[in-house]
């Protein structure tokens, strides 16, 4: 499949670990990045590269591939951490970007 | 600091054209580095990549809105334009601009706040 499949909704006790998965063929051999939104704001990323944090992001946010499935984990989720996370990648052209449908995060 | 500012009208009428230009301050667009991209939200849904373009004019489209979209580069004046023709409701979103990190990992590395556009007669 050339699209990107990410579970719509996952909630995560305050403290506690949460994987946001992001299923897609292209994801074998391309890497994913990971953008959190939260209304009223600028997305921003947090992963990319598969697990490559920009600056400012905290260490408890880290990412992993297996296969066709890229991952985001969130350690010791903060309520700060809630909101809409999003994986992205490029097609086997590198001509096309796509993004995930999106998980809902919540923090319980 | 990398700025990014989307503009435009809010409303557009059904079937004209929407415009909308990202000015970028803190980085010239001029960079070799980077793309410069535009996606767009409507209201309850996911993300939707549109276009690319690259300092040069080289521009990349997401293949299903191709046909109606241009986009464009001004190295003079810093900032990119997005053009959507014969638009109807389902274009109603926001759209944000935002700049390609193309070294040594491609992704979306900077983004704007993002422009609500709403297609309605």
């Amino acid at each position: 499949s050339s699209e990107l499949t990410q579970d719509p909704a996952v909630s995560v006790a305050l403290g506690q670990t949460v994987k946001i998965t992001c299923q897609g063929d292209i994801l074998a051999t391309s890497y994913a990045s990971w953008y959190h939104l939260k209304p009223g704001q600028a997305p921003k990323v947090v992963i990319y590269g598969i697990n490559n944090r920009p600056s400012g992001i905290p260490d408890r946010f880290s990412g992993s591939r297996s296969g066709g499935t890229a991952s985001l984990t969130i350690t010791a989720a903060q309520a700060e951490d809630e909101g809409d996370y999003y994986c992205n990648s490029r097609d086997s052209t590198g001509e096309r970007w796509m993004f995930g449908g999106g998980t809902k995060l919540t923090v319980l | 600091q990398l700025q990014l500012q989307e503009s435009g009208p809010g409303l557009v009428k059904p079937s004209e054209t929407l415009s909308l230009t990202c000015v970028v301050s803190g980085a010239s667009i001029s960079s070799t580095s980077h793309y410069w991209g535009w996606i767009r939200q409507p209201p309850g849904k996911g993300l939707e990549w549109l276009a690319n373009v690259y300092h040069n004019g080289r521009t990349y489209y997401n293949p299903s809105l191709r046909s109606r979209l241009t986009l464009s580069a001004d190295t003079s004046t810093n900032h990119f334009s997005l053009s959507l023709s014969s638009v109807t409701a389902a274009d109603t979103a926001v759209y944000h601009c935002a700049r390609v990190s193309l070294v040594p990992h491609v992704y979306f590395d900077q983004w704007g706040q993002g422009t609500l556009v709403t297609v309605s007669s």
